[in-house]
């Protein structure tokens, strides 16, 4: 299997631009999550799906954070407008809740910088 | 308060100097506490899961324990492929079985050969 795949893997834009960033998890997991890793808050649950419906998005900071997921092969986190404090990485994982595992397997992340 | 504490925050060994990295957590009800690993430029990779104390779990050089409070992940004799930041995460047990992970800051391991 491919793993968890993300694109783009960096993206560089500037200050009240949309972004876009797109995750493929693991074929056959039923669980997507949506993380945001920064030197200060660390690692950071955003948003998660189970079965395409989203779960809990507690986590999302504000309204400028959005998640879809429209099949189960599919995922995007739109920021928009985008502000330079949204600049981190943006780490997409994927589980399968069976089996009596849960494991939470990443993708490698994009880097957002916003100017 | 944070939930997850991982300590020290950065720890230097000599290759094959052993050390323990400790992860303390405050939850009601503790569902699973994993452990991942994380080089530079690339996304966690997970390393074990521990569900309950007294549960021990190893992989090569590593050895993950558990106990009511905290966690240790033991690194015996390491290399320097051991390199890496290692992130501690638990699993809250709630009413609805949340798949929520709440991580901690991470704790940076470097081993010189």
């Amino acid at each position: 299997d491919a793993g968890v795949i993300q694109s783009p893997r960096h993206e560089v834009t500037e200050m009240g631009q949309e972004v876009t960033l797109r995750c493929k998890p693991i074929s056959g997991h039923d669980y997507l999550f949506w993380y945001r890793q920064t030197m200060m808050r660390g690692l950071e649950l955003l948003i998660y799906f189970n079965n395409n419906v989203p779960i809990d998005d507690s986590g999302m900071p504000e309204d400028r954070f959005s998640a879809k997921m429209p099949n189960a092969s599919f995922s995007t986190l739109k920021i928009q407008p985008s502000e330079p404090r949204d600049s981190a990485v943006y780490f997409c994982a994927s589980s399968f809740q069976g089996q009596g595992t849960d494991t939470q397997y990443f993708g490698p992340g994009t880097r957002l910088t916003v100017l | 308060e944070d939930q997850v504490t991982q300590s020290p925050e950065a720890l230097r060994l000599q290759e094959g100097e052993s050390s323990s990295l400790n992860c303390s957590y405050t939850v009601s009800g503790l569902r699973g506490l994993f452990w991942y690993r994380q080089d530079p430029g690339k996304g966690p990779e997970f390393l074990f899961t521990l569900y309950s104390a007294g549960e021990e779990k190893e992989k090569e050089r590593l050895k993950a324990t558990l106990t009511k409070k905290e966690s240790f992940l033991h690194i015996t004799a390491p290399k320097p492929e051991d390199s890496a930041t290692y992130l501690c995460a638990v699993q809250e047990a709630t009413q609805g079985g949340s798949e929520k992970l709440v991580f901690g800051k991470g704790m940076k391991l470097t081993v010189n050969p």
